[in-house]
Formats: C-alpha cells, sequence, structure tokens
C-alpha cells in the first residue's frame, strides 16, 4: 500500500523542542519531504531528505530516517508559536512512478506560549 | 525562487456556473503540475497530473469533464471546475514540480465556494 500515517495532534511548549512522527510503507520511495500548511493557506516545503541519506539538519529542523522501520520523524528545536500549523510528511512511492507525492494525514502542531 | 502563483485565492460562485483556476510557476519551469482537493481536517488528495502540451492524467474517481485542466506552457496549468454545485465547494491547491528536481512547490490555494 502507499498509506502514510502520521499522529494528528502534538502540544508542545514554546522553547520546547517538538518531534513529529511518521510512518511510510514504500521502501522504495526516493524522496521524503515534510510541508508545513498554516490555517487557509497552501504547503510551504520545509525540507526533503533522499532515501540513501540518514540524518538531514537545516538550521531548528532535524530529519531523521529510518528506512528499515520505514519512519520519518521532524524536530524542530527551540519551538515558536509561530510554528503553530499543520505538518504533512510525503512521499514518492514506486507505485507513481516516483512523481506522484503521497501525503500523510497531517499532524497539528500547537505550541504553547 | 521555487514560487508558484495560483489565483484567485478565493472565489464565490452560484451554483451552475463555471470557474477557472490558475497556476503559475514564477521562475521555473514545470512540465508536470498537479491539482490537488483538501477537504476541512484532511490531508491532500490528488486530483489529476498535468502534463504540458499533452491530456492530463486523473486519478480514479475524479471526473474528467467535471474539472478540466489546461496545461499550455511549461508555467501555467487552469483548472476549470464546469458547472459547479455546492459539493465542489472545497479547498483548490496546485503544485508545480521543478523540471529536473522531484521537489513540487505549492500555490497557496484556491478556496472555492459555491452557493
Amino acid at each position: 500500500g502507499e498509506d502514510v500515517e502520521q499522529s494528528l495532534f502534538l502540544s508542545v511548549r514554546e522553547g520546547d523542542s517538538s518531534v513529529i512522527n511518521c510512518t511510510y510503507t514504500d521502501s522504495s520511495s526516493t524522496y521524503l519531504y515534510w510541508y508545513k500548511q498554516e490555517p487557509g493557506a497552501g504547503l510551504q516545503l520545509l525540507t526533503y531528505i533522499f532515501s540513501n541519506m540518514d540524518m538531514k539538519q537545516d538550521q531548528r529542523l532535524t530529519v531523521l530516517l529510518n528506512k528499515k522501520d520505514k519512519h520519518l520523524s521532524l524536530r524542530i528545536a527551540d519551538t515558536q508559536t509561530g510554528d503553530s500549523a499543520i505538518y504533512f510528511c510525503a512521499e514518492t512511492p514506486k507505485g507513481g512512478g516516483y512523481q506522484k507525492v503521497t501525503f500523510g494525514t497531517g499532524t497539528k502542531l500547537q505550541v504553547i506560549p | 525562487g521555487a514560487v508558484v502563483s495560483q489565483h484567485p485565492s478565493w472565489v464565490i460562485c452560484k451554483s451552475g456556473t463555471s470557474v477557472k483556476i490558475e497556476c503559475r510557476s514564477l521562475d521555473f519551469q514545470a512540465t508536470t503540475m498537479f491539482w490537488y482537493r483538501q477537504f476541512p481536517k484532511q490531508s491532500l488528495m490528488l486530483m489529476a497530473t498535468s502534463n504540458e502540451g499533452s491530456k492530463a492524467t486523473y486519478e480514479q474517481g475524479v471526473e474528467k469533464d467535471k474539472f478540466l485542466i489546461n496545461h499550455a506552457s511549461l508555467t501555467l496549468s487552469t483548472l476549470t471546475v464546469t458547472s459547479a454545485h455546492p459539493e465542489d465547494s472545497s479547498f483548490y491547491i496546485c503544485s508545480a514540480r521543478w523540471d529536473g528536481k522531484n521537489i513540487q512547490y505549492f500555490g497557496a490555494g484556491t478556496r472555492l465556494s459555491v452557493l
């Protein structure tokens, strides 16, 4: 199958770290992505990782990929109120010709001041 | 770089009318663009893949005569919702795939309300 699963909700205090988890099913996916969606807006690409990488860090964002367990995570350090949004992980499965992107269900991150 | 412009951002129309939504890649070429539909508090559902110079590829269950897609240039794809009905009310989002990269960049979305 091509289901990408995420927990629906995460609440953290401002200044703490947030970790959003994702499980995907297609081990042949070449790219894995994290997108951010603010209310009423489109999706903003936060970061992506190639399937041959284990980790990628970009300022406050750290992506960890465990191919064996098909697990992807996004860590946001020093979470700010502006980070409150819905976060989608996504993959490019073989079934879509590696072009179509399959999105997860989205995790709503709430940052408490 | 990698900006995708979607227009209009919000449209209200009467039942039975048609609505056109534009998706433009402003600073890169996109042979392939995608159209998604998003229901409240749900993930994105791929409707169709738009290919420049050829017919769009629709996902199962999406009516191609209802949702007309035209990808006339490397920077523009349009989605026309024909004879819109209240059940077509939704948030429509386009994305453009940067040629040479497997990265999709998204527009800001169009909220369609059909009365």
